[in-house]
């Protein structure tokens, strides 16, 4: 029982243009999601959330956008850069629960 | 100065050994976790402890017995290993489950033969 969903397991996309990272859900009770970043050998680290009181958050390169209605969300990177070559997790959480992890998208930044 | 740290980074044992995986945490986090990444890369929780006291304890065969003898130390310990067990597993940590996010380890690749 998948709650959340990364139905693209990789993606590429040129040094300089936008990656989008997509991740849909099923739970209307997550209320709190965030994105991970991982390379290869290390662990997953914490890159962007959102609160479901949100549509929209960014941090410098790095905007999550969320759609409750569509029970969608996306992570937008502008300029992607060549070190930004990693697996994406998206996550989610009910308030007060565990979360739950999509199964990543690998992302390849051609320089 | 590793903020999760787990050990051994990598173990090969052959099915049927019994196996630990220590974690510690340095970050003053209440919550810890144990998260499994199996080949299909997904990532799913198998435990969680706050302050010591187990309070997540998912679908996991009780080959698996987490310990955690103090709130910054959460050690996972696997009894009879089988193939299926190979996997990497994460240990994280938080602030208490209502805020915040997940820091990782580094991650333990575990290989039974």
């Amino acid at each position: 029982d998948q709650q959340v969903k990364q139905n693209s397991p990789s993606l590429s996309v040129q040094e300089g243009r936008i990656s989008i990272l997509n991740c849909d859900y099923t739970n209307s009770m997550f209320d709190y999601f965030l994105w991970y970043k991982k390379y290869p050998a290390e662990g997953p680290t914490f890159l962007i959330s959102i609160s479901s009181i949100k549509d929209k958050n960014e941090d410098g390169r790095f905007t999550v956008f969320l759609n409750k209605s569509a029970k969608h969300l996306s992570l937008h990177i502008v300029p992607s850069q060549p070190g930004d070559s990693a697996v994406y997790f998206c996550a989610a959480r009910p308030t007060g629960n565990q979360f739950y992890f999509g199964t990543g998208t690998s992302l390849t930044v051609i320089p | 100065d590793t903020a999760v740290s787990q050990t051994p980074k990598y173990l090969v044992t052959q099915m049927g050994n019994d196996k630990s995986i220590k974690c510690e945490q340095n970050l003053g986090h209440d919550t810890m976790y144990w998260y499994k990444q199996d080949s299909k890369k997904f990532l799913k929780i198998m435990f969680s402890y706050n302050n010591k006291e187990l309070i997540i304890n998912e679908t996991v065969p009780n080959r698996f017995s987490p310990k955690s003898p103090d709130k910054a130390h959460l050690n996972l310990h696997i009894n009879s290993l089988e193939l299926g067990d190979s996997a990497v597993y994460f240990c994280a940590s938080s602030l208490p489950l209502a805020g915040g996010e997940l820091f990782f380890g580094e991650g333990s690749r575990l290989t039974v033969l």
